[in-house]
């Protein structure tokens, strides 16, 4: 079974501080994960996706994410907060080779950028 | 979001009522999604459709029902079985075919209130 475990729900930052949202994954085999942001009454927006390849991955407004396979991790990272990232994040996750099944998805984690 | 259109944006359903939530997708994706959404819990996966006439259940199917009578349209049907429905409602679509592997694009949402 796959399952994703976001252990903070809240992470409190100053603007200009680097942030980190943390992310574990349980899969069987290897994992094809994804961060996605939500803003308030919206959808969720893609941020970035590790498939295979560097461990390092950049997403879209200047976030990234560093995946760890012996940790069964994948952090999202951003070196300087704004307060316009304040927002709730989605980790989640899927086999590899699971033959397109669904992803599964984290509880999610409330980012504040305080000023 | 992304040519991905949910409606109504709010909907209140009287204690008895079946409703209906509607999913209209012009990104010519091959899968679609319902997830509801709860403070602090996550998604979770209600249904999902591959292909045109077929449908799995997920992990909250109980009380809901779906259609996938064209590519395009996924509707949700909120029954009166389902106790407590009161929760914001995304649809989310992918391609399953195609180089790489693009994870989901989401609607703006559906918020139920039951009253």
């Amino acid at each position: 079974a796959q399952s994703v475990a976001q252990p903070e729900d809240q992470v409190n930052v100053a603007e200009g501080n680097p942030l980190t949202v943390k992310c574990t994954y349980s899969v069987s085999g290897n994992p094809y994960l994804f961060w996605y942001v939500q803003y308030p009454n919206r959808g969720l927006q893609f941020l970035l996706k590790y498939i295979t390849g560097d461990n390092l991955v950049k997403g879209s407004y200047g976030f990234e994410a560093e995946f760890n396979k012996s940790q069964t991790s994948f952090h999202l990272k951003k070196p300087s907060a704004l307060v316009s990232d304040s927002a709730l994040y989605f980790c989640a996750v899927r086999a590899l080779n699971s033959g397109n099944t669904p992803l599964v998805f984290g509880k999610g984690t409330r980012l504040s950028v305080i000023a | 979001d992304g040519g991905i259109t949910q409606s109504p944006k709010y909907l209140f359903r009287k204690e008895g009522q079946n409703v209906t939530l509607s999913c209209e997708q012009n990104l010519n994706h091959d899968a679609m999604y319902w997830y509801r959404q709860d403070p602090g819990q996550g998604l979770r996966l209600i249904y999902y459709s591959q292909i045109v006439n077929d449908f799995q259940k997920g992990d909250i199917a109980e009380g809901y029902s779906v259609s996938r009578e064209k590519k395009e349209s996924f509707p949700l049907t909120v029954t009166s079985a389902q106790k407590n429905p009161t929760a914001f409602y995304l649809c989310a679509t992918t391609p399953l075919t195609g180089p790489g592997d693009y994870g989901y694009t989401f609607g703006s949402g559906t918020r139920l209130t039951v009253v």
